[in-house]
């Protein structure tokens, strides 16, 4: 089926440690972006990429990188996890002009970092 | 600064009731808004949107209001149902240019039950 896929699903890490959130959209979208969602805070913009070869900075960036592989592919790096971190992660990507404007989200990585 | 705000955490409705949901903005900048609808271990799914041209929307059971002046906007779902039980966010956005193109900021979020 079409639409965002985001691996893995869940993980726990230790302060410390680093890992890579994968994100892949199969809809020809130029758009994608990264969010976070936590207790009482909704939903936060990490980093977004206008297009490929783009990423510019959102509302939370410290503590992450992002890479735009190709026009399908975005990831979320974590170089050094902290307990702050810990939080439900989403990656979505946007439906071109004129349409909505609406993103569709991928199902979520649930993140722990111990 | 939280520019798009929920104040309601939850909500609590009968079945066949009306349920409605607020959310209110900062930004005089936005003029796009957005409902999407979350259910557990899932990913957000768009719901209804509305242009700041419009001052209401309608599609189903689900109709978005606007209020431009008071900068607020609410979501009226009639009649309610067990299965719309999921945390409802309003997001807000900018159709102008720039950087901020396209960037959804989204609000805390209400949790809606429905009971039976």
């Amino acid at each position: 089926n079409a639409g965002v896929t985001q691996t893995p699903k869940f993980q726990v890490l230790k302060t410390g440690q680093s890992m890579t959130l994968q994100c892949a959209q199969d809809m020809n979208h130029n758009s994608m972006y990264w969010y976070r969602q936590d207790p009482g805070m909704g939903l936060r913009l990490i980093y977004y990429s206008a297009s490929e070869g783009t990423t510019d900075k959102g509302e939370v960036p410290n503590g992450y990188n992002v890479s735009r592989l190709n026009k399908r592919e975005f990831s979320l790096r974590l170089e050094s996890a902290a307990p702050s971190q810990t939080s439900v992660y989403f990656c979505a990507s946007r439906t071109p002009r004129p349409n909505n404007y609406g993103y569709t989200f991928g199902s979520g990585t649930r993140l722990t970092v111990v | 600064d939280q520019q798009v705000k929920q104040n309601s955490p939850s909500l609590s409705v009968q079945e066949g009731r009306i349920s409605i949901l607020n959310c209110d903005y900062t930004n005089s900048m936005f003029d796009y808004f957005l409902w999407y609808k979350k259910y557990p271990a899932e990913g957000p799914t768009f719901l209804i949107s509305i242009s700041s041209i419009k001052d209401k929307n309608e599609d189903g059971r689900f109709t978005v209001f606007l209020n431009k002046s008071a900068k607020h906007l609410s979501l009226h779902i009639v009649p309610s149902q067990p299965g719309d039980s999921a945390v409802y966010f309003c997001a807000a956005s900018t159709r102008a240019g720039g950087t901020s193109y396209g960037k959804l900021t989204f609000g805390q979020g209400t949790i809606l039950t429905v009971h039976p």
